[in-house]
């Protein structure tokens, strides 16, 4: 099955520090990634879509200055939490897009990142 | 009103139970279903995939698409204390786009 991966799983900074998470396919190239941030006990929350070689699509919301997304390869996509605050303490997880054998698409999912700023 | 609908439960059921879950929906272009299945600090593994209407059947999951009522739902029979966790519905109009998702149900199955 196509498999995702995340690094780190769990990273503790300091405020005013940036974090950069990678998110990569492992099997698969991934046309599209999307990450997502998720506080405790609620639903996902998409933050953006990339496409390799183009810039990511924010959602409305989500300052493209502070979460910096860069899609360098069609297995590797990376989200920079740039002069990271406790309120950015969330678990960020990415997810690929892959074509399936049916000629559709499925996105599967990273195990996430879990961030915490002190 | 939310583009989708999700009971958030707690849902807790025994061992041996079919679980219902259901999410219901308002925009009529999504066209491609999904359930996920998310244990506590992991990210989602999806369970079920179905484009369209109709069923879709996999071991002990039925995934059922009713587009004309705008509800999907998914059971699981013979639950296990392992299927455990919160299940989350996600749709999205074209294949290749961003998921909507629901809230979440968690799903406690007891020995």
């Amino acid at each position: 099955g196509a498999v995702v991966s995340q690094h780190p799983s769990w990273v503790i900074c300091k405020s005013g520090t940036s974090v950069k998470i990678e998110c990569r396919s492992l099997d698969f190239q991934a046309t599209t990634m999307f990450w997502y941030r998720q506080f405790p006990k609620q639903s996902l929350m998409l933050m953006a879509t990339s496409n390799e070689g183009s810039k990511a699509t924010y959602e409305q919301g989500v300052e493209k200055d502070k979460f910096l997304i860069n899609h360098a390869s069609l297995t590797l996509s990376t989200l920079t939490v740039t002069s990271a605050h406790p309120e950015d303490s969330s678990f960020y997880i990415c997810s690929a897009s892959s074509v399936s054998s049916r000629r559709t698409y499925e996105q599967y999912f990273g195990p996430g990142t879990r961030l915490t700023v002190t | 009103q939310k583009e989708v609908e999700q009971d958030p439960g707690p849902l807790s059921v025994p061992e041996g139970a079919i679980v219902s879950l259901n999410c219901t929906y308002s925009n009529s272009a999504f066209q491609y279903f999904m359930w996920y299945r998310q244990y506590s600090r992991k990210g989602p593994e999806l369970l079920m995939y179905t484009y369209s209407s109709g069923n879709k059947e996999d071991g002990r999951f039925t995934a059922q698409v009713d587009k004309s009522s705008k509800y999907i739902s998914l059971f699981i029979r013979d639950s296990q204390p392992s299927d455990s966790a919160t299940y989350l519905c996600a749709m999205s109009a074209t294949g290749n786009t961003p998921l909507v998702f629901g809230k979440g149900t968690r799903l406690s199955v007891i020995a």
